[in-house]
């Protein structure tokens, strides 16, 4: 089946510093990339839609200029926490889904990210 | 984005029972039902989803039975096992309209005792 490989699976960084995660389909193209957040024992709550070769569509109240998210190419999104804070420590998953929109979206197993 | 109601939050089931998770979602032009399974520390996996022109998909132990006039959706585990014991989430989309976006129910912790 369709796998979506994140890395990495967890990262410590210090307040201010920045993170970087990646999103990588392994065995598809995967045009649209999504980027979640969830918080212990919450559900996923949707950052932004990323679309391969264009700017990011962001959901309202998600900073973009401090979620900053790279399409790159047809395998690979990026999204880097830049400046990060405490407030910012989260599960951050991604997900991807191949060109056909009828296609499901496989998930990445997330990214834990703790901010000191 | 849109709602989608989720519950309970907390469901406890005896090995051998049926486990039954229920949501709603208020905005018509969802159609695409799929329900996620994620154990601690990892990603939701897909479980079985389900279009608004079937009212029930049956795949193995795992049903989703489907009310469009009540916008409403659920989630039976037929014989329920220890390992079936992790937190599931509903969801929905939009696909005919291009928004593949999943929406999230607030999730349901089964927890399925031997």
């Amino acid at each position: 089946g369709a796998v979506v490989s994140q890395h990495p699976s967890w990262v410590i960084c210090k307040s201010g510093t920045s993170v970087k995660i990646e999103c990588r389909s392994l065995d598809f193209q995967a045009t649209t990339m999504f980027w979640y957040r969830q918080f212990p024992k919450q559900s996923l709550m949707l950052m932004a839609t990323s679309n391969e070769g264009s700017k990011a569509t962001y959901e309202q109240g998600v900073e973009k200029d401090k979620f900053l998210i790279n399409h790159a190419s047809l395998t690979l999104s990026t999204l880097t926490v830049t400046s990060a804070h405490p407030e910012d420590s989260s599960f951050y998953i991604c997900s991807a889904g191949a060109g056909n929109p009828n296609s499901p979206l496989h998930f990445g197993n997330g990214t834990r990210l703790t901010v000191t | 984005q849109q709602q989608v109601k989720q519950s309970p939050q907390s469901l406890i089931v005896q090995k051998g029972g049926i486990s039954i998770i229920n949501c709603a979602y208020e905005n018509t032009a969802f159609d695409y039902f799929p329900w996620y399974q994620q154990f601690p520390g990892k990603g939701p996996a897909l479980l079985i989803a389900i279009r608004p022109d079937v009212s029930e998909k049956k795949e193995g132990r795992f049903t989703i039975s489907f009310n469009k006039s009540a916008k409403q959706f659920s989630l039976h585990i037929m014989d329920s096992q220890p390992g079936d014991s992790a937190t599931y989430f509903c969801a929905a989309s939009m696909r005919d309209t291009g928004r593949r976006a999943l929406t999230f129910g607030s999730g349901t912790r089964l927890q399925v005792q031997p």
